[in-house]
């Protein structure tokens, strides 16, 4: 079936870094997402990973291992408006079939 | 280039009476996508929409529930006979033809928040 962990809640301090994961378990692949909501706000595209390893874009940075159905998001030098849920999500189909299967989203609090 | 519209942003209702949350894709998108959020909940995929043409209407309920995508005009979710439980945020997406752009990622709207009294 599909499946997708990421742990729940996760704090951390100003100025870390702070990695959050995510599992996957999905009967096909073709790109992994990471999404970045704030309260009661629409989400938006953070990065994109199709291949294995590190894709950086800034503070933030996402990797990726398809053999072990693992991800991560890694953010940097974390300042307080970085405090929001960070969602992962598959894509599974190819062709006409664009659909995302989504985590529930793992919800970031930077303090100071 | 405006980004993915949704109208209204909050809707409210009473038990029974029908909602209509609208959705227009980015520009050059064809692709439609609908979701509904929970509070301090994920993202729980409903339907997926091209031109005229349901995709994947795998996450709709059974029944009151339905979508389209007119040639012309806004995507369209329709709830009939609310009832308290489909108060929630539901958020539209688009995206573009696949191939089209680097990642063909979702681009999402503002969303609508029902609220069924």
């Amino acid at each position: 079936g599909q499946n997708i962990d990421q742990p729940t809640e996760m704090t951390a301090t100003e100025g870390a870094i702070v990695q959050i994961n995510c599992t996957y378990q999905t009967s096909g692949f073709n790109g992994l997402f990471w999404y970045q909501q704030h309260a009661g706000e629409a989400p938006t595209f953070l990065s994109y990973n199709v291949l294995d390893g590190l894709e950086e874009k800034g503070r933030f940075s996402s990797f990726l291992s398809r053999s072990k159905g693992y991800s991560y998001l890694l953010l940097k030098e974390l300042q307080m408006k970085d405090s929001a849920s960070y969602l992962c999500a598959v894509r599974e189909g190819a062709g006409n079939n664009r659909k995302l299967i989504w985590g529930l989203g793992t919800s970031l609090a930077v303090n100071p | 280039n405006a980004g993915v519209m949704q109208n209204p942003r909050h809707l409210v209702r009473r038990r029974g009476q029908e909602a209509r949350l609208r959705c227009s894709p980015m520009k050059g998108h064809s692709h439609v996508y609908w979701y509904r959020q929970l509070p301090e909940e994920g993202l729980k995929f409903m339907v997926y929409l091209q031109k005229e043409n349901i995709i994947d209407e795998s996450g709709m309920p059974k029944e009151r529930f339905s979508a389209e995508f007119p040639k012309e005009g806004p995507s369209i979710l329709r709830i009939q006979q609310v009832v308290r439980g489909d108060s929630a945020a539901y958020f539209c997406a688009s995206s573009p033809l696949p191939g089209q752009g680097p990642h063909n990622e979702q681009f999402f709207g503002p969303g609508t928040r029902l609220t069924v009294l």
